[in-house]
Parts: C-alpha cells; sequence; structure tokens
C-alpha cells in the first residue's frame, strides 16, 4: 500500500533557526515523487519542493531543502532560517499510481508549524 | 494566483441539497483532480480526469460525481448533503512537464447544516 507517515503533529522553532519536518513514506513502485506543500491558516495548499526517486541530488528551494534518504524511505523537509510566515501546516505528499495506470497524490496527516519570535 | 480558479469560495448549504464545486485548471493543463480535506479523513484523493475522460476513482461516494468539460473545466457534484460531507474541497491540475507538479486552487469551503 501507498502511504505516507508525517509522525510530527506539531512542531516549534524559534525565528532564525532551522527545523526539520520529518516525512517516511511507503511504496513498492520503483519511480514516484516526493512533494512537500505549505497550507497557511487561509487554506490554499502551496507547493513547495520536489524531489523523484531517481533524482541523484537533495532538492533544494531557497530556504527549502529535501532531505532524501531512499533506503531508510524518508524525505524529511528542511527549512533554513525560520521566518514569522512559515508558521502553517505542512503537507508531505507521495505520486503514487492508480489501478488504471494513472497517477494521484497521496497525503501525510500533516505537521504543524509555529515559529515563535 | 496559482492559476487554478474554483468558486465559489465558500458554500453553505442544508443536509439533502445538491451544490456544484467548479474548477477551472492552469491553462496548458489537461489533468483536473479533486481532493476532499476533513478533519478526521485529512486529504483525501477523490478523482481525476485527463482531457475530458475520466482516469482515476479514488474514495469518491456514489452521491458524488464530477465531469470535465472540453474547454477542461471541471465540475464536482455533491448531491444527497450530509453533515460529512463538510470539508475543503480542493481542485488541482497537472502538466505532466518538469517536476510533475500539481497545482492546486484555493479550495471550496462546504459547510453542510
Amino acid at each position: 500500500a501507498q502511504k505516507i507517515t508525517q509522525t510530527q503533529p506539531g512542531m516549534f522553532v524559534q525565528e532564525k533557526e532551522a527545523v526539520t519536518l520529518d516525512c517516511t513514506y511507503d511504496t513498492s513502485d520503483p519511480s514516484y515523487g516526493l512533494f512537500w506543500y505549505k497550507q497557511p491558516s487561509s487554506g490554499e495548499m502551496i507547493f513547495l519542493i520536489y524531489q523523484g526517486s531517481y533524482d541523484q541530488q537533495n532538492a533544494t528551494e531557497g530556504r527549502y531543502s529535501l532531505n532524501f534518504q531512499k533506503a531508510r524511505k524518508s524525505a524529511n523537509l528542511v527549512i533554513s532560517a525560520s521566518q514569522l510566515g512559515d508558521s502553517a501546516m505542512y503537507f508531505c505528499a507521495m505520486r503514487a499510481l492508480t489501478q488504471g495506470g494513472s497517477e494521484k497524490l497521496v497525503f501525510g496527516k500533516g505537521t504543524k508549524l509555529t515559529v515563535n519570535p | 494566483d496559482s492559476g487554478v480558479t474554483q468558486t465559489p469560495k465558500h458554500l453553505i448549504t442544508a443536509t439533502g441539497q445538491r451544490v456544484t464545486l467548479r474548477c477551472s485548471p492552469r491553462s496548458g493543463d489537461l489533468s483536473v483532480y479533486w481532493y476532499q480535506q476533513s478533519l478526521d479523513q485529512g486529504l483525501q484523493f477523490l478523482i481525476q480526469y485527463y482531457n475530458g475522460e475520466e482516469r482515476a476513482k479514488g474514495n469518491i461516494l456514489e452521491r458524488f460525481s464530477a465531469q470535465q468539460f472540453p474547454d477542461l473545466h471541471s465540475e464536482l457534484n455533491l448531491s444527497s448533503l450530509e453533515l460529512g460531507d463538510s470539508a475543503l474541497y480542493f481542485c488541482a491540475s497537472s502538466s505532466r512537464t518538469g517536476n510533475y507538479g500539481y497545482t492546486f486552487g484555493s479550495g471550496t469551503r462546504l459547510t453542510v447544516v
């Protein structure tokens, strides 16, 4: 079964510090993709970063980096130099195959990040 | 603005009623996905359309249906509404280029009273 596990319901970090949000995944597909989305209190889903299963290097996008450890099936999000505006829910997701050969995103339950001033 | 447009943003309706949620995908994207986000179930995949055809079904109730029109906009129809259908409904579109990014709309918050 294709599954995403986020074990941290909530995390706190001081402004300007770095924080790591954990994500582990389970899939038997040889090709897959991993995503992180941010959902602020306003509700929209904002794409942050993507890692393909065959990518050799860890993905980075500005202050976001993805610590991809394929053997451990983990795809942790690292946010450097946290800002107050980073306070939000963060979802890890995996692109998974459907029975008909199409694709869908499977989401974890999310981690609520609070950045303290 | 993500480029994916969902209307309406908010919807309040009574049990037993029927509503239609609308989604316009990002320009050039052929795939549209519908997701439901509720407190108890989290983010659940409902259904996918690709260029007008249904491609995948997830945890979509029989009371729910969707379609994608020739101009690629999609509608999600929810009927015989129950209190438990109250949720945030997202539409996402995909281009299958680059990083296979899925772009989400801002969602429709449905409240069934």
